[in-house]
């Protein structure tokens, strides 16, 4: 059994606060880790897909860090504002035949107050 | 990205009643999926849908479940005899490019 964890569980920063959360996933058998953005009543917006040991990503304000060796991913936040309130949500997409097969963890809940 | 779409946003039932989430429309696309989220819990894997048929399923998709694509467009997850325990928020999803899989909104699935 697969098991991703995320923490912290919940965050609530303050307006202009950097922040970051982290992901634990199985470090064998990788193929994918993926971080998804999900507010209430919206659809999960896909943020990031990381393969590479050491991959970087980013997109605005967000980025994200990947360490397969060691099994942890790193989503950063800079300068967070209001509307980065949300679940951040990753997935583990292991290899072989899963054909795409997403196991998720918790999920945490950032709160940013004006 | 071409968006998800998923009917009913609601729906409530009663115990053992079938039920039908639907996915619409999607066109060219050759994955899907179906999650759910339990309450309070994780997002959970239900099945992988390739090509017309079932690539992977988990175990919770018991013989209750059931999934097509009936007219090459709409894909749908049938629950044929509902628990109080299917009650969750289903989502589907497609997966066009390599690897990112995007989502519906889902459907909230109230089991009375």
């Amino acid at each position: 059994i697969l098991n991703v964890e995320q923490s912290p569980q919940s965050l609530h920063v303050q307006e202009g606060d950097s922040t970051n959360f982290t992901c634990s996933f199985p470090s064998s058998n990788f193929y994918a880790l993926h971080w998804y953005r999900w507010e209430t009543a919206k659809s999960p917006e896909a943020l990031f897909v990381m393969t590479l040991n050491g991959d970087e990503k980013k997109k605005g304000r967000i980025s994200a860090t990947l360490n397969t060796k060691e099994g942890y991913s790193y989503l950063y936040i800079k300068g967070s504002q209001p509307e980065d309130s949300a679940t951040y949500l990753c997935a583990f997409n292991a290899g072989g035949t899963s054909y795409g097969k997403l196991t998720f963890g918790q999920g945490t809940i950032l709160t940013v107050h004006p | 990205e071409p968006e998800v779409t998923q009917t009913p946003s609601h729906q409530v039932t009663q115990m053992g009643q079938e039920v039908i989430l639907r996915c619409v429309p999607i066109s060219n696309h050759l994955y899907f999926y179906w999650y759910r989220q339990i309450l309070g819990q994780k997002v959970e894997f239900l099945v992988s849908f390739y090509n017309n048929e079932i690539s992977e399923k988990s175990e919770i998709f018991d013989d209750q479940f059931s999934v097509e694509r009936p007219d090459g467009s709409n894909f749908t997850l049938k629950i044929r005899s509902t628990k109080l325990e299917d009650s969750a928020m289903y989502f589907c999803a497609r997966r066009q490019g390599y690897e990112t899989q995007y989502f519906g909104p889902g459907t909230r699935l109230l089991v009375l």
